[in-house]
């Protein structure tokens, strides 16, 4: 099946630095794949979807110059949390869809990524 | 807005009972919806996916659709304590294609040995 890796799992930073996180589709190529969020107790928010070769389309009230999102090959997105503050801290998860599957095959996800900034 | 609506539990069975999870959604023009599975602390796991109205079954879990209602439940039959766990429903949004999934807040469930 569908695996979809990401990295780091956990990470702590401190308050202003910069945090990048990578998701990648080891067995399937995919031209789009997504970001997500989740605070405690609440559901994944999409954040942006990142196309191959384009720029990433942010969805309403995700800062795009905080949250960078770099989809240079078919395999391989990356989310970049510039500045980080305390209230960043969040479960990122990114997802991808193979691009040779019917149009509505389910995502996949990855393990997601703790964020704690400090 | 777009919604997908559950509601957050606790849900709670015993052991070997059915557990029933609900799910309703606010665009008609969706085609596509599924249920994940999401443990403390990890990511969602997919559980089921159903396209058409009526019921699909997969092992202990039948998914079941509505259009015409805009509702969508899961049933886990025989339920086990390792099936506690949050159940996300998620919906596409109708003509977006594959595009964008809207999730639910996730309803809790707690299955009792």
């Amino acid at each position: 099946g569908a695996v979809v890796s990401q990295h780091p799992s956990r990470v702590i930073c401190k308050s202003g630095t910069s945090v990048k996180i990578e998701c990648r589709s080891l067995d399937f190529q995919a031209t789009t794949m997504f970001w997500y969020r989740q605070f405690p107790k609440q559901s994944l928010m999409l954040m942006a979807t990142s196309n191959e070769g384009s720029k990433a389309t942010y969805e309403q009230g995700v800062e795009k110059d905080k949250f960078l999102i770099n989809h240079a090959s078919l395999t391989l997105s990356t989310l970049t949390v510039t500045s980080a503050h305390p209230e960043d801290s969040s479960f990122y998860i990114c997802s991808a869809r193979r691009d040779r599957g019917p149009h509505n095959s389910p995502l996949h996800f990855g393990n997601g990524t703790r964020l704690t900034v400090t | 807005q777009k919604e997908v609506e559950q509601n957050s539990g606790p849900l709670s069975v015993p052991e070997g009972a059915i557990a029933s999870l609900n799910c309703t959604y606010s665009d008609r023009g969706s085609q596509s919806f599924f249920w994940y599975r999401q443990y403390s602390g990890k990511s969602p796991e997919l559980i089921m996916s159903i396209y058409s109205n009526g019921d699909k079954e997969d092992g202990r879990f039948t998914a079941q659709l509505n259009k015409a209602s805009q509702y969508v439940s899961l049933l886990i039959r025989d339920s086990q304590p390792s099936d506690s766990a949050t159940y996300l429903c998620a919906v596409n949004e109708g003509n977006t294609g594959f595009q964008k999934l809207v999730f639910g807040t996730g309803t809790r469930l707690l299955v009792s040995p």
